[in-house]
């Protein structure tokens, strides 16, 4: 079975200061994670995805994920938060034959000019 | 623009009525998914379909909901006698290939039922 939490169900950032989302894993094999972006009204759009390639991932808009096999985690971070990044993140692993998605229960990021 | 589309967007029923949502993804996404989201929750599995062959079905999938994908094109989820508890975002999403191409998701369809 796999599981993910996100430790922040909220979040608040000032524009312009570092953005940290925690996403910690459950898994009984080596996992693909990824992180999806939901903007009000909007489909969910995936930022980036860990496959087992490199353990530092980059995603679209400045969003990067780093993979820690011995924490489990798979934290979001960006180096400046931008008024548009405000939205619904969620933290997600697929089990290994691709059949189904679990999905955290989201971090809602607040951006604060 | 994910080229999977879903409708109606919104649909308000009445308890112990039957609603049908449809998803209509690009000709190349032969694995489709149904999820439903509640407020404030990340979306759940309910069931996917290979082409027209329906693999994996949740157990949140009550005998209620019907998944269906008959050409392996669009897809309808229908929710016989509804429930309030029905109520959410009911999420389409599509993939080419097996099971590693990039997941699309739709827009959602939002159920409302009073």
């Amino acid at each position: 079975a796999q599981s993910v939490t996100q430790l922040d169900s909220h979040v608040s950032v000032s524009e312009g200061t570092p953005v940290l989302l925690r996403c910690n894993y459950s898994s009984s094999y080596s996992p693909s994670l990824f992180w999806y972006v939901q903007h009000p009204n909007k489909g969910l759009q995936l930022l980036l995805k860990y496959t087992s390639a490199a353990t530092l991932v980059k995603g679209i808009n400045g969003f990067e994920a780093e993979f820690k096999k011995s924490e489990t985690s798979f934290h979001l971070t960006k180096p400046s938060a931008h008024m548009s990044d405000a939205a619904e993140y969620f933290c997600v692993v697929e089990d290994n034959a691709g059949n189904m998605l679990t999905f955290g229960g989201g971090t809602r990021l607040m951006v604060k000019p | 623009d994910t080229g999977v589309s879903q409708d109606p967007r919104h649909k308000i029923t009445k308890r112990g009525q039957n609603v049908t949502f449809r998803c209509d993804p690009i000709s190349e996404h032969n694995r489709l998914y149904w999820y439903r989201q509640t407020l404030g929750q990340g979306p759940e599995f309910l069931t996917y379909f290979q082409n027209e062959a329906q693999l994996e079905k949740s157990r949140l999938l009550s005998d209620r909901f019907s998944a269906e994908r008959p050409k392996g094109s669009f897809s309808t989820l229908e929710i016989q006698r509804t429930e309030q508890g029905d109520s959410a975002m009911y999420l389409c999403a599509a993939r080419m290939g097996g099971s590693t191409g990039e997941l699309f998701f739709g827009e959602g369809s939002r159920l409302t039922v009073l």
